[in-house]
């Protein structure tokens, strides 16, 4: 699959842990893009990364932190986690950093805190 | 602050009738508009966008700026349309490409 790929899909943990969330972009896409997605908010953009570097950043919270490897790779962090933070988290991935980029979005990690 | 409110959060519609999925947006630049889809198990897909004035799946959205509106119509409903549909928008300026989403609509589409 040539597309975004996201690991884990399903992901239980408990309040107060930690949780590392992976992204894969598509072939030759350059920028990342986190989203989450909540009953209450709906999809939020929480953060974007252009060639290894943060570009934008959105309604992250400070316990969130991202970044992109060298590989183009992305892990969205989620530490001290609490109930409100079950949510599901989209990464997306476009091919430049800016103006109207298709974004293509990945399948998505379902992350629930018990 | 850029906004997209999409009012309805559940649409149905018989087969054959037409489809008109409202969104109105906020934002004091140019914007770029989208509208994505989501069918059932899958992901989150483009489905036009304003810039490229194109139909797909029988689909159109015309960008009203004096309304702030990005309707997406069409004129006869088919089964395979349910799905739901997110409008989504683009700043112009630099470090605002993200894309800020409206809570979706539902679309069903009745035999």
């Amino acid at each position: 699959d040539s597309g975004v790929t996201q690991t884990p899909k399903h992901l239980i943990t408990a309040t107060g842990q930690r949780v590392t969330l992976r992204c894969s972009p598509r072939s030759g896409d350059l920028s990342v893009y986190w989203y989450q997605q909540s009953l209450d908010q709906g999809l939020q953009f929480l953060i974007q990364y252009y060639n290894g570097e943060e570009r934008a950043k959105g309604n992250i919270l400070e316990r969130f932190s991202a970044q992109q490897f060298p590989d183009l790779h992305s892990e969205l962090n989620l530490s001290s986690l609490e109930l409100g933070d079950s949510a599901l988290y989209f990464c997306a991935s476009s091919v430049y950093g800016g103006g109207a980029n298709e974004q293509f979005f990945g399948p998505g990690t379902r992350l629930t805190v018990l | 602050a850029q906004r997209v409110t999409q009012p309805e959060k559940l649409l149905s519609v018989f087969k054959g009738a037409p489809v008109e999925l409202k969104c109105n947006y906020s934002y004091s630049g140019s914007p770029e508009l989208f509208w994505y889809v989501q069918y059932s198990r899958q992901r989150l897909q483009l489905l036009l966008r304003h810039i490229s004035r194109e139909s797909i799946k029988g689909f159109t959205a015309d960008l009203n700026k004096g309304e702030t509106s990005f309707h997406l119509k069409k004129p006869f409903a088919q089964e395979e349309d349910s799905a739901m549909y997110y409008c989504a928008l683009s700043g112009s300026g630099a470090g605002s490409y993200q894309l800020t989403f409206g809570k979706g609509t539902k679309l069903s589409v009745i035999p």
